[in-house]
Parts: C-alpha cells; sequence; structure tokens
C-alpha cells in the first residue's frame, strides 16, 4: 500500500525557514518523481515543486523559485522541501505527492499524504 | 501561464443526479496533461481522472471526463452520497496549475 508522510510543519516567524519531509513506503521511490504541493487555508490547490527520481531535475513554481530547494534521498524513501524567507503568503497545508508514472514527471499525482500544515506569522 | 476557470461554483443536486462540469482553459491545453481531482473536507485530493477522460485506477465508472482544446468537462452520471466534495481540474503546460474548484453540494 502506498503511503505518504509528512512531517516538518509549525509555526515560523517572516523570513525564516523550515523543511518539510515525506516518508514514502509501499513502492520503489527511486522509480517516481515527486511533487509539493499546497493549500492555503480555505483556498485552491497550488502545485509548489517536483523532483525527478533521479533527483538530477527540479521544477519549481515562480512564488517559490529562490527561495524553495526541493530534493530526496531514495536510500531513506524520502523527499524533502526547504522552505526559505518565508513569508505570509506562504501560510498553507504542505502536500506530498506522487507522480502517476515514471521517473520523470507525468504532472499527473496519484497518491497523497495527509500533509503538514505550516503558519508563518509573528 | 494558462489559467484555468471552473463553473459553476458551487453546483446543488440530490442523489442519484446527474453532475456536469466545466474547466475551460485560457488556451489550448493538450488532452494528454489535463486532470480532474475530488476533494472532500479535511482530506488529501484524490486523481479521479487524467489523460483528459482516463480513470485512475480504482475510480468507479460513473465518474468521466471529456473534451479538448480549451473546454473540459467531468460527468458523473449518477451521484452517490460520497461524491459530494470539491472537485479541481488541473492542467500542465510549461508549469501545473489547478482551476479554482466546483462544489458539489447535496440540494
Amino acid at each position: 500500500e502506498v503511503q505518504l508522510l509528512e512531517s516538518g510543519g509549525g509555526l515560523v516567524q517572516p523570513g525564516g525557514s523550515l523543511r518539510l519531509s515525506c516518508a514514502a513506503s509501499g513502492f520503489i521511490l527511486s522509480n517516481y518523481a515527486m511533487n509539493w504541493v499546497r493549500q492555503a487555508p480555505g483556498k485552491g490547490l497550488e502545485w509548489v515543486s517536483t523532483i525527478s527520481g533521479s533527483g538530477g531535475t527540479t521544477y519549481y513554481a515562480d512564488s517559490v523559485k529562490g527561495r524553495f530547494t526541493i530534493s530526496r534521498d531514495n536510500s531513506k524513501n524520502t523527499v524533502y522541501l526547504q522552505m526559505n524567507s518565508l513569508g505570509a503568503e506562504d501560510t498553507a497545508l504542505y502536500y506530498c505527492a506522487k507522480d502517476i508514472r515514471g521517473s520523470l514527471p507525468r504532472w499527473y499525482f496519484d497518491y497523497w499524504g495527509q500533509g503538514t500544515p505550516v503558519t508563518v506569522s509573528s | 501561464e494558462i489559467v484555468l476557470t471552473q463553473s459553476p461554483g458551487t453546483l446543488s443536486l440530490s442523489p442519484g443526479e446527474r453532475a456536469t462540469l466545466s474547466c475551460r482553459a485560457s488556451q489550448s491545453v493538450s488532452s494528454s496533461y489535463l486532470a480532474w481531482y475530488q476533494q472532500k473536507p479535511g482530506q488529501a485530493p484524490r486523481l479521479l481522472i487524467y489523460g483528459a477522460s482516463s480513470r485512475a485506477t480504482g475510480i468507479p465508472d460513473r465518474f468521466s471526463g471529456s473534451g479538448s482544446g480549451t473546454d473540459f468537462t467531468l460527468t458523473i452520471s449518477r451521484l452517490e452520497p460520497e461524491d459530494f466534495a470539491v472537485y479541481y481540474c488541473q492542467q500542465y503546460d510549461s508549469s501545473p496549475t489547478f482551476g479554482p474548484g466546483t462544489k458539489v453540494d447535496i440540494k
């Protein structure tokens, strides 16, 4: 059974940093691109970042480019999102999502974790 | 960036009725890169349809997707009680974007 478990969210001050983790199980992580998608309170979904199966290629939304870094450690079955220079606009529930097929992104997200909340406030 | 518009914002229907949800793109989208998700309160989204018309694993056949170019449709043939939720369309062009969602609630 595919499972994704996010952690690392919390309350952080504006300008601060957080590192989110996504622990994957039930599939061979290196065979799949992985993604982060966020949802601000009461709002819709926003794609944040994607990483290829090998970790060699990464993609970012313009809203986070230069501030967030996605990475993965396939030996630990974990995907990460390092978030720096956080602002109020980054407050959201952050979901880890598995790509539907293959180590290169197909841009469909077939399994999702339950999310980890990030609140940016002073 | 391609902008997705979904209509209606809210659809009020009764169980057993047919639901037709629309997703319109600001420019043409490859059918290979159009998906639909369902999200219930307090839950993560669930992939329903990808490639505009292919059902994801385990999705009942009452869910169907169609369309091309800039106009796409999600149809639920007969609403079951568990189908009342918010539905998002999503596309990939240079980057993935989601529509604002359509809420299907009980009339």
